[in-house]
């Protein structure tokens, strides 16, 4: 079954640094897809970035990055130049290549900007 | 771009009530789903829907059913609304099939409160 675990319920970060988001997963597939979502405090879920398993680079996406370490099984987001419309909920959410099965979510991080 | 509309943001019922949360997306998805989020425990899947008339069990299905009559909409019942269903309900869509990067895309979200 997979799994989803990030362990830092809140972060702070002062603006313009960089900050890094735990998550680790755990999956017998050997084929699976890792997303970031970020959730303002409006409640929508907005995708950000996405690894595949097979992909050789990390992927990136503005300021967004993601240090992905199969071996580890870990998958974390890196932000760098923080803002201040950064803090919001981010969860880390995985899916094996496996017919239609669903986006499994960890339980979320916390992100505080601050000036 | 992907819109999925929830009907309704803020719903406020009474206990015992029939509750129908109604998702429509416009991107001939065929994959579509219901989730439930509570502080703490991030996103829980309810039901999801692979094809029209098709429906799967997530991991919280009791208390609630769902509807696929058309593609594009998909919709949760509460049968009789209960207290501890007081929570904020996530629908998302997403291109069917195996493929790990499909990206899946959110509603807004509805805040139902059960009193």
């Amino acid at each position: 079954a997979q799994k989803i675990t990030q362990t830092q319920p809140g972060m702070f970060v002062q603006e313009k640094e960089a900050v890094t988001l735990d998550c680790t997963y755990d999956t017998s597939d050997p084929s699976y897809g890792l997303f970031w979502y970020k959730q303002p405090s409006s409640g929508e879920m907005i995708f950000l970035i996405y690894q595949g398993s097979y992909d050789q680079q990390n992927a990136t996406e503005g300021r967004y990055s993601l240090n992905f370490q199969k071996a580890r099984k870990s998958a974390n987001l890196v932000i760098s130049a923080s803002q201040l419309g950064d803090s919001a909920m981010y969860f880390c959410a995985m899916r094996e290549n496996t017919g239609n099965t669903p986006l499994v979510f960890g339980k979320g991080t916390r992100l505080s900007v601050i000036a | 771009d992907v819109k999925v509309t929830q009907s309704s943001r803020y719903l406020v019922k009474r206990t015992g009530e029939k509750v129908f949360l109604e998702c429509v997306q416009d991107m001939d998805h065929e994959n579509m789903f219901w989730y439930r989020q509570d502080p703490g425990l991030g996103l829980r899947l309810i039901y999801f829907s692979y094809d029209v008339k098709m429906k799967e069990k997530g991991d919280i299905p009791e208390g609630y059913s769902v509807s696929r009559e058309k593609k594009e909409r998909f919709s949760l019942i509460l049968e009789s609304a209960s207290t501890n269903q007081t929570s904020m309900y996530l629908c998302a869509s997403r291109q069917g099939g195996s493929q790990a990067k499909n990206i899946q895309y959110f509603g807004a979200g509805t805040r139902l409160s059960v009193l």
